[in-house]
């Protein structure tokens, strides 16, 4: 079966610090991945989806970024923190196919809360 | 962009009742929709997918209803049990390509089951 990690899952870094959150997905090759965050008591906002290796899609304009070394590796950055990228972080995958009855569901990790100071 | 259900309300249903959470969709072209449970401090879970070539799918305890003409799905949730307090987002699905997909979720439903 398929298994997604994401770490770590609690992270408190000042202002104008780097960032790095890992995220690996084990048992499936060649998945989709996604980068989303939630603010607290809202919904999910996709930020970053790869659909291969060094494939990186920006959904909407920030001080983050996304890269993709390995084909079930995906990470998230950042060369300087701000308060307002305090939230949390969800790594999500999906099948490489688009399956006839279920879509193209996608699948979350535990999440990285990430606490900006 | 797209959205979908941008509200946060709250159901407060009684242990043993049936459950609705609804849904409203923007994008008409959106291809699939799913609905995730999500509980305090954790990943959304999936619950159940619809195409959008279908209007009703159930699961164990659940059904997911689609109703394209006014863009409107709702889940249903049988005999609810406290295990079932959460937030549940509804999302939809765009086919972007033929490997790739993206989810618009809203805001969520949270709901609270009552002793």
């Amino acid at each position: 079966s398929q298994t997604i990690h994401q770490w770590p899952a609690t992270l408190v870094q000042p202002v104008g610090s780097p960032l790095s959150l890992e995220c690996t997905v084990e048992g499936t090759s060649n998945p989709n991945l996604y980068w989303y965050r939630q603010a607290a008591g809202r919904g999910l906002q996709l930020l970053f989806y790869s659909v291969g290796i060094g494939q990186i899609s920006s959904e909407v304009p920030q001080n983050l970024s996304a890269s993709r070394p390995q084909d079930r590796q995906f990470i998230l950055s950042s060369k300087k923190l701000l308060l307002s990228d305090s939230g949390f972080y969800l790594c999500a995958w999906s099948p490489y196919r688009w399956l006839r009855d279920s879509g193209n569901t996608i699948y979350f990790g535990e999440g990285s809360w990430l606490t900006v100071v | 962009g797209e959205s979908v259900g941008l509200h946060l309300p709250t159901l407060s249903v009684q242990e043993g009742d049936n459950s609705i959470i609804n849904c409203a969709y923007s994008n008409s072209a959106s291809d699939y929709f799913i609905w995730y449970k999500q509980e305090s401090g954790k990943g959304p879970q999936f619950i159940i997918d619809i195409r959008s070539n279908m209007d009703k799918r159930q699961g164990q305890r659940v059904t997911v209803l689609l109703n394209k003409t006014v863009k409107h799905l709702s889940l249903q949730i049988a005999a609810t049990q406290p295990g079932d307090s959460a937030v549940y987002f509804c999302a939809e699905g765009l086919r972007i390509k033929a490997a790739g997909n993206k989810l618009t979720f809203g805001g969520g439903t949270r709901v609270l089951v009552k002793p």
